[in-house]
């Protein structure tokens, strides 16, 4: 079975802190992605990853980067984080862009003081 | 651009009733791919089905249905005699095959209460 695992389901972090949310996929999936859910607004992407190293931006970018050093690990990053980046934060991996099922971890509840 | 509409936001029925959940796609592209995934209130997303443009025979598992009518631009998903552990939020989501850098689009989900 595929395994996406993220490393908090929950985190309370001040405005202003540089917080660090980490995937890890058992895989060997290229493809690392990074969503938000929010109510109302389904799941929009931050930014995904098709190979070591490599990212693209996705829908809603802006305050956030991403890391990949390693092909099985994808990290998002809040350098300066904000209360309204208040979230549901979801990882997911796939073998291949477009056609192949996205797997997701169970999830981070981020909130933002 | 591509979008998904999921015009149902919340959904209640009782236990046994069927109920079929809407998922209407735009896309300009001839090749893509259709999914439904599961939310339940743990929080990981489950894949439910994958259908791609050029298949739209419907399919049928279990008490899960899916009925894929490209002439509307439809993927609607009917649980037959619902049962309390069908509760979840539900999820259609877009892929087009020629769209590299807008990998999956979502819809806003619908919310399924199953009563007993």
């Amino acid at each position: 079975d595929v395994k996406v695992t993220q490393s908090s389901r929950y985190l309370v972090k001040r405005t202003g802190e540089k917080v660090f949310l980490e995937c890890v996929q058992d895989m060997d999936h290229e493809n690392m992605f990074w969503y938000r859910q929010d109510p109302g607004l389904g799941l929009r992407l931050i930014y995904f990853s098709y190979d070591v190293k490599m990212k693209e931006k996705g829908d809603i970018p802006e305050g956030y980067s991403v890391s990949r050093e390693k092909k099985e690990r994808f990290s998002l990053i809040l350098e300066s984080a904000s209360t309204n980046q208040t979230s549901m934060y979801l990882c997911a991996s796939s073998a291949e862009l477009a056609k192949n099922i996205q797997y997701f971890g169970a999830g981070t509840r981020l909130s933002v003081l | 651009a591509q979008k998904v509409t999921q015009a149902q936001t919340e959904i209640s029925v009782v236990e046994k009733e069927d109920v079929t959940l809407d998922c209407v796609y735009e896309t300009r592209d001839t090749t893509y791919y259709l999914f439904w995934y599961k939310q339940p209130p743990s929080g990981e997303l489950v894949f439910l089905i994958r259908r791609n443009s050029f298949d739209e025979q419907n399919e049928i598992s279990g008490r899960y249905s899916w009925n894929f009518q490209k002439s509307t631009s439809s993927f609607n998903f009917t649980i037959t005699a619902s049962q309390v552990v069908d509760s979840a939020v539900y999820f259609c989501a877009l892929s087009e095959e020629g769209n590299y850098g807008q990998n999956f689009v979502f819809g806003p989900g619908t919310r399924l209460s199953v009563l007993p």
